[in-house]
């Protein structure tokens, strides 16, 4: 399968300061999400990006596809931001596989 | 429009039982898929689903096995239960899994706990 790598593991932040997540995969991809793991376990979907670049309020992503890495910027991080951020991909094979990095383990202090 | 619905959230068996969780995809997708998340190996896909055929399967014993009704509704079994089984059970899904379609939209998952 396809091999994500996602860096740092672990990050601990002043609330209000800014974040970068990176995600390196070993083939090329047809999808690329990045995900919010709740408390609860949920993944909260936050970008479907298998190229370009996408923004959502304070957060924004972009992917490159030809270099096979992705990017999730945080800004001005709040505490509610806190928990683990997955990214996942998926090939080329007309079914429903994501591979799953080790995750980003971000911490906001207030 | 309603999301992801698994059931049930909590489970405690007991080694060797049996166990089957449920899926509710949203409505409209007809893709499921299955993964198990340990502190250990993390996300792992099992198997997925679409148009109740297996198109796709993990790297599981064939004590993990599954399945997928005409409503698009799946269902997941494993038995003999073992206690490295004990973990989270995600269930995702997608409008129809081809390569334009593939967004996955993720149940808030079945927490099994095996004694």
């Amino acid at each position: 399968g396809i091999q994500v790598e996602q860096s740092p593991p672990d990050l601990i932040l002043q609330e209000g300061a800014n974040s970068t997540l990176r995600c390196n995969f070993s083939d090329s991809v047809n999808n690329l999400q990045w995900f919010h793991q709740n408390p609860w376990g949920q993944l909260i979907n936050l970008f479907y990006i298998p190229s370009g670049t996408k923004q959502n309020g304070r957060l924004s992503a972009t992917t490159v596809a030809t270099e096979r890495y992705s990017l999730l910027y945080i800004s001005s991080s709040q505490t509610t931001d806190s928990g683990v951020y997955f990214c996942a991909v998926e090939g080329w094979t007309g079914a429903n596989n994501l591979f799953f990095g080790t995750g980003t383990r971000l911490t906001v202090i207030p | 429009k309603a999301g992801v619905t698994q059931t049930p959230r909590y489970l405690i068996k007991t080694r060797g039982q049996q166990v089957t969780l449920s899926c509710s995809p949203i409505s409209g997708h007809r893709s499921v898929s299955w993964y198990q998340q340990t502190p250990g190996q993390g996300l792992q896909f099992l198997f997925e689903y679409f148009s109740e055929t297996q198109r796709n399967k993990g790297n599981f014993p064939g004590r993990f096995s599954g399945r997928q009704f005409s409503n698009s509704r799946s269902e997941m079994n494993v038995s003999t239960l073992e206690l490295g089984d004990s973990a989270l059970y995600l269930c995702a899904s997608s409008l129809d899994g081809t390569a334009m379609n593939t967004e996955a939209f993720f149940g808030q998952g079945t927490r099994l706990t095996v004694v």
